[in-house]
């Protein structure tokens, strides 16, 4: 029973190839996120959806927008895939209201483009 | 802005020595502090939170961290390590008032020789 699922595992792909990574919680969280973990470890949130409203948005370029079809699933579309995408992608859930809640992650997708 | 600063990138150390990695945030307001763990291929998973009260937090597999206000400092801990604690360990922070944003920091890689 995996709590944060994410498909797919690896991803291996051309430039200009438009993409999608999908994530699935069975937690019951309200709180989603993708986070992006370059060749150096660092760690970086891109964004995060509360009950399918986005409110985390950091400077992340158009071409990736996530989209939320409801709570328990928050999925990363990826256009024109450039060399720089490549990287591991987190998804988190986590349940608000809680005083700092835990982040439970995702197993991550390994995105390379060639 | 809140900021995370780990001084150390690798830590080697032997098996059933004590460990000490070190974590400095940078912030103007109050703050959660969390310290957590990424097993080679997998995501990653919370040790140990600091919310507030006692400065010294247990978390688990033994580890624990100590919250110091004055040094702005959150270093993880544990007495003897193991093999299985090879791993990469990230010290994080939010702000009380955008508890959902997570910043990281950079990770240290804590390798344990025989």
């Amino acid at each position: 029973d995996t709590a944060v699922s994410q498909t797919p595992k690896y991803l291996v792909t051309q430039m200009g190839n438009d993409k999608s990574i999908k994530c699935e919680q069975n937690l019951g969280h309200d709180t989603m996120y993708w986070y992006k973990q370059d060749s150096k470890k660092f760690l970086k949130i891109m964004f995060s959806y509360n009950n399918k409203e986005l409110i985390i948005n950091e400077t992340v370029p158009n071409r990736f927008s996530p989209k939320s079809p409801d709570k328990a699933h928050l999925n990363l579309h990826i256009n024109s895939l450039e060399l720089g995408d490549s990287a591991v992608y987190f998804c988190a859930s986590s349940r608000p209201g809680q005083l700092q809640e835990t982040q439970y992650f995702g197993p991550g997708t390994r995105l390379l483009v060639l | 802005a809140q900021s995370v600063t780990q001084l150390d990138s690798q830590v080697p150390v032997f098996e059933e020595a004590p460990v000490e990695l070190r974590c400095n945030y940078s912030s103007s307001v109050s703050v959660y502090l969390f310290w957590y763990v990424q097993y080679p291929n997998q995501g990653l998973q919370l040790l140990l939170k600091y919310l507030s009260g006692s400065t010294l937090v247990k978390g688990i597999n033994g580890f624990e961290a100590e919250f110091n206000k004055s040094q702005t400092s959150f270093h993880l801990r544990k007495p003897s390590v193991h093999i299985s604690d090879t791993a990469e360990y990230f010290c994080a922070v939010s702000e009380y008032s955008s508890a959902s944003k997570i910043i990281f920091g950079s990770g240290t890689r804590l390798s344990i020789r025989p």
